[in-house]
């Protein structure tokens, strides 16, 4: 247990459904991620908040959203996803965000399957 | 490509041996970490390592880092069944206003009792 949580585990949707990914850190952290892990690929970050605020967004499609309410909350929203997004998404969370030398955790990952 | 890339990318020993793998990387760091996931789960933060520091030990775990080459090392010593799972290698390149944390394929360990 990371202290890290992320709901739904398991996820299956259609290209035309809307769905959200939860992330919840109960570490008081002030910065949270979210990678995508596809099958024989490095794992990939998709976007970093730090103090509530976006600062680093890696060239994900406008299809993925994320949200981030407060420090310990990270929402991920998708719609009109394809086949290829299917994943394992992670989420996790540091101290800081933009200083170095920091370890991240990581939550149990939500595995979607798109359909 | 600034990722880490571990060696081998599959290692299969006995239980009782060590295990030792590799990461390389191409660009100055901050610093290099070792992430451990089991199957479909979430990856758990094994060992940070400074850029100024050269050796790091926990518990079972020792770690090397030669800048100068550009590697690293993640040793697992008496390796057990339980420490089945795949390694990743993970740096830091973030810098002013940019954060970077790239990582590797990972090495796939399997510990057979």
């Amino acid at each position: 247990e990371t202290g890290v949580t992320q709901t739904p585990r398991h996820l299956v949707m259609g290209m035309t459904n809307k769905k959200s990914l939860k992330c919840e850190q109960h570490l008081g952290h002030n910065a949270m991620y979210w990678y995508k892990q596809s099958a024989k690929k490095p794992l990939e970050l998709m976007f970093v908040y730090s103090l509530e605020e976006r600062v680093e967004n890696n060239s994900v499609p406008s299809r993925f959203s994320p949200e981030c309410p407060n420090s310990s909350h990270l929402f991920l929203h998708l719609h009109t996803l394809q086949p290829e997004d299917s994943a394992l998404y992670l989420c996790a969370s540091s101290q800081e965000g933009l200083a170095i030398n920091n370890e991240q955790f990581f939550g149990p990952g939500t595995r979607l399957t798109v359909l | 490509s600034q990722q880490g890339e571990e060696d081998p990318q599959a290692l299969s020993i006995q239980e009782g041996e060590n295990a030792t793998m590799n990461c390389s990387y191409k660009t100055s760091i901050n610093n290099l970490q070792w992430y451990r996931q089991n199957s479909g789960r979430g990856l758990v933060h094994l060992i940070l390592i400074r850029s100024n520091e050269r050796e790091k030990h926990s518990g079972r775990l020792r770690v090397t880092l030669d800048t100068s080459k550009k590697s690293s090392s993640l040793l697992i010593t008496a390796s057990r069944a339980a420490d089945t799972a795949s390694y990743f290698c993970a740096t830091d390149h973030s810098g002013a206003g940019s954060y970077q944390l790239t990582f590797g394929k990972g090495t796939k360990l399997s510990v057979i009792p």
